[in-house]
């Protein structure tokens, strides 16, 4: 199984700053990854597809970078809304799965 | 607009079997695959089983791959997920997915609310 190890595990943040969280595969998964929100109670919502597409309706402060195995989520300007936990997942084979998750946290 | 809703879970002991379901609408149904997910109680999502389209093909995590069984009714636009031989570390809330592309089977656009399955005696 593909395994995906993310960093940080919680970050906390004041609005306005940047946030970077990193995902690293464990093999080569190509652009084969995905980066989700979940916020409490409710389930994940996708946010980036094939490593730095934006899905449709995610504000344009979110956006994702690839390096070989490393990926990046970056949220240019934090705001109070951003309060979840993030999770990138690899679709390049089965079983997918997922990082732990990073929890953000407004300061 | 897409909607997915999941409905049948429970509390089952240990060893019992349980069938959810997931409803589905606003799109062509049999023209994408599905999938099941589950999250525990404080844990991340992990994915479950997935099923192509029409049907024919599937495939399962490890950890119930023998016990767990997907399936879909096109004509109802109905997932499903048949789970016999529950054990605690099955308890989790469980969520059915719509894969973003038709005929791809890579990322979720849309998710149920998910239906909570608790097992323990």
């Amino acid at each position: 199984d593909i395994q995906m190890t993310q960093s940080p595990s919680s970050v906390s943040a004041s609005v306005g700053d940047r946030v970077t969280i990193n995902c690293r595969a464990s093999q080569d998964i190509s652009r084969w990854l995905a980066w989700y929100q979940q916020k409490p109670g409710k389930a994940p919502k996708l946010l980036i597809y094939a490593a730095s597409s934006l899905q449709g309706g995610v504000p344009s402060r979110f956006s994702a970078t690839e390096s070989g195995t490393n990926f990046t989520l970056t949220i240019s300007s934090l705001q109070p809304e951003d309060l979840a936990t993030y999770y990138c997942q690899q679709a390049y084979s089965f079983p997918i799965t997922f990082g732990q998750g990073t929890r953000l946290y407004i300061k | 607009e897409v909607q997915l809703s999941e409905f049948g879970g429970g509390l089952i002991q240990p060893g019992g079997s349980l069938r959810v379901s997931c409803a589905a609408s606003g799109f062509t149904f049999s023209t994408y695959a599905m999938s099941w997910f589950r999250q525990a109680p404080g844990k991340g999502p992990e994915w479950v089983s997935d099923i192509s389209g029409s049907g024919d093909n599937t495939n399962y995590a490890d950890s119930v791959k023998g016990r767990f069984t997907i399936s879909r009714d096109n004509s109802k636009n109905t997932l499903y997920l048949q789970m016999n031989g529950l054990r605690d570390d099955d308890t989790a809330i469980y969520y059915c997915a719509k894969t973003k592309a038709s005929g791809g089977r890579d990322w979720f656009d849309s998710w149920g609310q998910g239906t909570l399955v608790t097992v323990s005696s």
